[in-house]
């Protein structure tokens, strides 16, 4: 059972221009989102993270929002370049009180392209 | 600061033999989190260890062990290695109660 989807494999933009990724889950219980960019042979880099309890999170380029009630989340990045192009990963995790859980589940990942 | 250091970067196993792969967290950062990345699982989860103690496992078979030690390094160990085991083993180093997880470089393990 995914419990949490990444529908688009992949994704084209041109440069200067919005790209969305998007992110589906299941599991109500996860209260906290991370997107991670990778190039391949490397390990994943964090780039921005949400709390359940907020529905917006902005560091610089990209803004994470954040749809309890439809459980999607979507990373906007403003301008595109061509550097951004990499797979990127969403993740849950979920604390229940006083409980020690710190998995990250993930989904497949996007191949994201930033056309010059 | 020095991120997550993983050794080896790359290593080539037969069927049956046994691996061990280590990881360095992040100065400070005393959680380790291990996972398994292949193109067909994605990133799976294997196990999570904070001061020594394992505090969470993924739904791995026995074959996949691990260990924290005093200074907050890690290593993973598989025995009897399958084929299936092919896969880009990544380590993540985060604070004890931080919900952010940093990722090393990987080990690249490709079992023949």
């Amino acid at each position: 059972d995914q419990q949490v989807k990444q529908n688009s494999p992949s994704l084209s933009v041109q440069e200067g221009r919005i790209s969305i990724l998007n992110c589906d889950y299941t599991n109500s219980m996860f209260d906290y989102f991370l997107w991670y960019k990778k190039y391949p042979a490397e390990g994943p880099t964090f780039l921005i993270s949400i709390s359940s309890i907020k529905d917006k999170n902005e560091d610089g380029r990209f803004t994470v929002f954040l749809n309890k009630s439809a459980k999607h989340l979507s990373l906007h990045i403003v301008p595109s370049q061509p550097g951004d192009s990499a797979v990127y990963f969403c993740a849950a995790s979920y604390r229940r009180s006083g409980g020690s859980n710190y998995k990250l589940t993930f989904g497949k990942g996007t191949l994201l392209t930033v056309n010059p | 600061k020095a991120g997550v250091t993983q050794t080896p970067r790359y290593l080539i196993k037969t069927r049956g033999q046994q691996v061990t792969l280590s990881c360095s967290p992040i100065s400070g950062h005393r959680s380790v989190s291990w996972y398994q990345q292949t193109p067909g699982q994605g990133l799976q989860f294997l196990f999570e260890y904070f001061s020594e103690t394992q505090r969470n496992k993924g739904n791995f078979p026995g074959r996949f062990s691990g260990r924290q030690f005093s200074n907050s390094r890690s290593e993973m160990n598989v025995s009897t290695l399958e084929l299936g085991d092919s896969a880009l083993y990544l380590c993540a180093s985060f604070y004890g109660t931080s919900e952010t997880q940093y990722f090393g470089p990987g080990t690249r393990l490709l079992v023949l």
